[in-house]
């Protein structure tokens, strides 16, 4: 079975400038999560996903970050436009059921995103 | 909101000692613990979690947390140290007030000596 799998690994942008990042999620999990680590700091919660509802956006930082998932399948975090403080790592993560009360969350390797 | 606290953002060990992480929690309510593993290039690894059942959770590869309600610790061990356990280490509650997301702590790099 293929675990969580995360494009781009790194990507590496001009301030103001557009980027997408994609989290494909392990088939058949209905639960998807993404989570922001900026260096030094605590991997931070951004948004939850239930099929293709947005169930918790609490943590998205500001309206320049926009996440869908199609078809509650595969889904996206565009950053537009991008910042320097949007430097970090993106981690995606998939569960069956509500990851929060099992704690089985399945991660992926991450997206580093660096803004110069 | 739940929130947990490392101690420690990097801890050395030597091969065959004892591993100890620290972690405490700020929780309102009964909480759910966890702690995961990050090896180099890969994703997050859950390697226990407490869910109000036993105190003491075993998990993979030889760890285990006992969790203390009354010093509201969460630590993790393991009694001797392979060198494979170099990782970074996380702790985090469940947030029941926010759809149960998961608060992390800020990670604690663990390195093995020979």
């Amino acid at each position: 079975e293929a675990g969580v799998t995360q494009f781009p690994s790194h990507s590496v942008i001009e301030k103001g400038q557009t980027v997408t990042l994609r989290c494909d999620p392990i088939s058949g999990h209905d639960n998807l999560y993404w989570y922001r680590r900026v260096m030094g700091k605590e991997i931070k919660f951004l948004l939850h996903f239930v099929k293709e509802s947005k169930q918790d956006e609490s943590g998205m930082p500001n309206n320049r970050f926009l996440a869908e998932r199609t078809g509650g399948t595969y889904s996206t975090l565009k950053v537009q436009p991008a910042e320097l403080e949007d430097s970090g790592v993106y981690f995606c993560a998939s569960s069956r059921l509500a990851g929060g009360v099992t704690g089985e969350l399945f991660f992926g390797e991450g997206s580093r995103l660096t803004v110069l | 909101a739940q929130s947990v606290t490392q101690l420690g953002s990097h801890v050395s060990v030597s091969e065959g000692a004892l591993v100890l992480l620290r972690c405490n929690y700020s929780s309102s309510v009964p909480p759910y613990l966890f702690w995961y593993v990050q090896y180099p290039n890969q994703g997050l690894q859950l390697l226990l979690k407490y869910t109000s059942a036993a105190t003491l959770v075993k998990g993979i590869n030889g760890f285990e947390a006992e969790f203390k309600k009354s010093e509201t610790s969460f630590h993790l061990t393991k009694p001797s140290a392979h060198m494979s356990d170099a990782a970074e280490y996380f702790c985090a509650v469940s947030d029941q007030g926010s759809g149960y997301a998961l608060n992390f702590g800020k990670g604690t790099s663990l390195l093995v000596t020979p």
